[in-house]
């Protein structure tokens, strides 16, 4: 059974292009979150989403970010007209209850 | 706000001794404490985690005691091992909310 599966590992993109992050989570498992971490920080929540369904968006930026996760195929965070600031890991946790959440390896985002 | 923060954020500790890592919760109405290990350049592992109904919960090398009349939440690790080196993060649930809130986190470093 393999675990939560992040691609890409890293991505470097320029000030103002997009980025895509996937997030294809555990076998049997149909809760998807999306956490921040800023270098020496702890996890920010994001977003909470369940197939087709944005459960918790509390976390997320008002502007720029969104994130589905679709009947079919993996959950993407999509983050547009990235900035400095948006330079961080961004880890996926699926869970197939409440609370028991296991994480993917992350996406480091760089915006050079 | 309500917070989960870390007395410290740095611990050595000599192989072979044991380990205790503090952290201190603000909400009382927390009820799911989870701990987790995070080597560098890895997402969040799963170590151990407590209801808020139990004041004490043992895995393999590892103890999480909860005190709930001072909202503080340990882990202890026996005879650390050099594996054991990383940020070790606590996080908590409270009642519907699904998401997780984490403390900053503390490095432990075992020395040989």
């Amino acid at each position: 059974n393999a675990g939560v599966m992040q691609n890409p590992r890293h991505l470097v993109r320029r000030r103002g292009q997009e980025a895509r992050l996937r997030c294809s989570p555990m076998k049997g498992h149909s809760h998807v979150y999306w956490y921040r971490q800023l270098p020496e920080e702890g996890l920010k929540f994001m977003v909470y989403l369940q197939k087709e369904n944005i459960i918790d968006e509390s976390g997320m930026p008002k502007e720029r970010f969104s994130a589905e996760f679709p009947k079919e195929g993996p959950s993407i965070l999509r983050i547009q007209q990235v900035v400095r600031g948006d330079s961080a890991a961004y880890f996926c946790a699926s869970s197939d209850r409440e609370a028991e959440a296991f994480f993917g390896q992350g996406t480091r985002l760089t915006v050079v | 706000g309500e917070s989960v923060g870390l007395h410290l954020p740095t611990l050595s500790v000599q192989e072979g001794d044991n380990s205790i890592i503090n952290c201190a919760y603000s909400n009382s109405a927390s009820d799911y404490f989870i701990w987790y290990k995070q080597e560098s350049g890895k997402g969040p592992q799963f170590i151990i985690d407590i209801r808020s109904n139990m004041d004490k919960r043992q895995g393999q090398r590892v103890t999480v005691l909860l005190n709930k009349t001072v909202k503080h939440l340990s882990l202890q690790i026996a005879a650390t091992q050099p594996g054991d080196s990383a940020v070790y993060f606590c996080a908590e649930n409270s009642g519907s909310a699904r998401q997780l809130t984490f403390g900053s986190g503390t490095q432990l470093t075992v020395l040989p």
